[in-house]
C-alpha cells in the first residue's frame, strides 16, 4: 500500500493564479480531510469528505473548494492564490472519523508570490 | 483563547533525558486525547491515543491526561535523537470531525 499519495511536492504560484492539489489513497478510507500548516500554528481543516459525493468546511475553507467523486481521490482546488495561502498543505485519510488513526500525506509546499 | 494550548518549543535535551511535552485546552467536551509525531518535511503520523483519564504507556512513551485539569502530557523516557522531531497534541470530540492540533513542540535530542 502507498498509503495517502499527494502532487506536487512543491510548486510556486503568482498570484491570481489556480491550481489543483492531487490526493490519492489506496487504503479504501471513507473519511479524507485537507489541513494545511503555517509555522507555529498546528494544522487548521480546511474541508473535509465523510464519503464520495460529500464534502464539508472545516475552520478555514475560503479560497478552497474540493470534490470527492470517488473513494480514493480528494483534490483540492485553489482559485485566484493570494500570498495568504503560502502554507504546506497535507492530505489525510481515515476509517471512521478522527477519533481513529488518520494518516497524512507527504504534503505540499505551496509557495504564493 | 485557543482551544488548544502548546508551547512551541524548541526543546533541546541531551540523549538519555526524560522529556515532558505538555497541553491545555478549554472545552470540556473534549474526550479523545492523541500525540502525533512529525519529522522534519514529512507528514504527522500517530503516536499515542487515548480516551480518558489517567496514564498510558507504550515502550519509553507515556501519555497522561488529566480531565480534572484539562491538560495531557506526553512522556518521552531515555530520550534518542531519533526522537528528534515535532510533537504535536490533538483533541476530539465524541463525534467529532474536527480534530483539533496544537501548535506543536519541536523536540531536538542531542546526542
Amino acid at each position: 500500500n502507498a498509503g495517502v499519495t499527494q502532487t506536487p511536492k512543491f510548486r510556486i504560484l503568482k498570484i491570481g493564479q489556480s491550481m489543483t492539489l492531487q490526493c490519492a489513497q489506496d487504503m479504501n478510507h471513507n473519511y479524507m480531510y485537507w489541513y494545511r500548516q503555517d509555522p507555529g500554528m498546528g494544522l487548521k481543516l480546511i474541508y473535509y469528505s465523510v464519503g464520495a459525493g460529500i464534502t464539508d468546511k472545516g475552520e478555514v475553507p475560503n479560497g478552497y473548494n474540493v470534490s470527492r467523486s470517488t473513494t480514493e481521490d480528494f483534490p483540492l482546488r485553489l482559485e485566484l492564490a493570494a500570498p495568504s495561502q503560502t502554507s504546506v498543505y497535507f492530505c489525510a485519510s481515515s476509517t471512521t472519523g478522527l477519533n481513529t488513526e488518520a494518516f497524512f500525506g507527504q504534503g505540499t509546499r505551496l509557495t504564493v508570490v | 483563547q485557543k482551544e488548544v494550548e502548546q508551547d512551541p518549543g524548541p526543546l533541546s535535551v541531551p540523549e538519555g533525558a526524560i522529556v515532558s511535552l505538555n497541553c491545555t485546552y478549554s472545552n470540556s467536551a473534549f474526550q479523545y486525547f492523541m500525540w502525533y509525531r512529525q519529522y522534519s518535511r514529512k507528514g504527522p503520523e500517530l503516536l499515542m491515543y487515548t480516551y480518558s483519564s489517567g496514564n498510558k504507556e507504550d515502550g519509553r512513551f507515556t501519555a497522561q491526561v488529566d480531565k480534572s485539569s484539562k491538560y495531557i502530557s506526553l512522556f518521552i523516557r531515555d530520550s534518542q535523537p531519533s526522537d528528534s522531531a515535532t510533537y504535536l497534541c490533538a483533541i476530539n470530540m465524541e463525534y467529532g470531525n474536527k480534530l483539533v492540533f496544537g501548535a506543536g513542540t519541536i523536540l531536538r535530542v542531542k546526542s
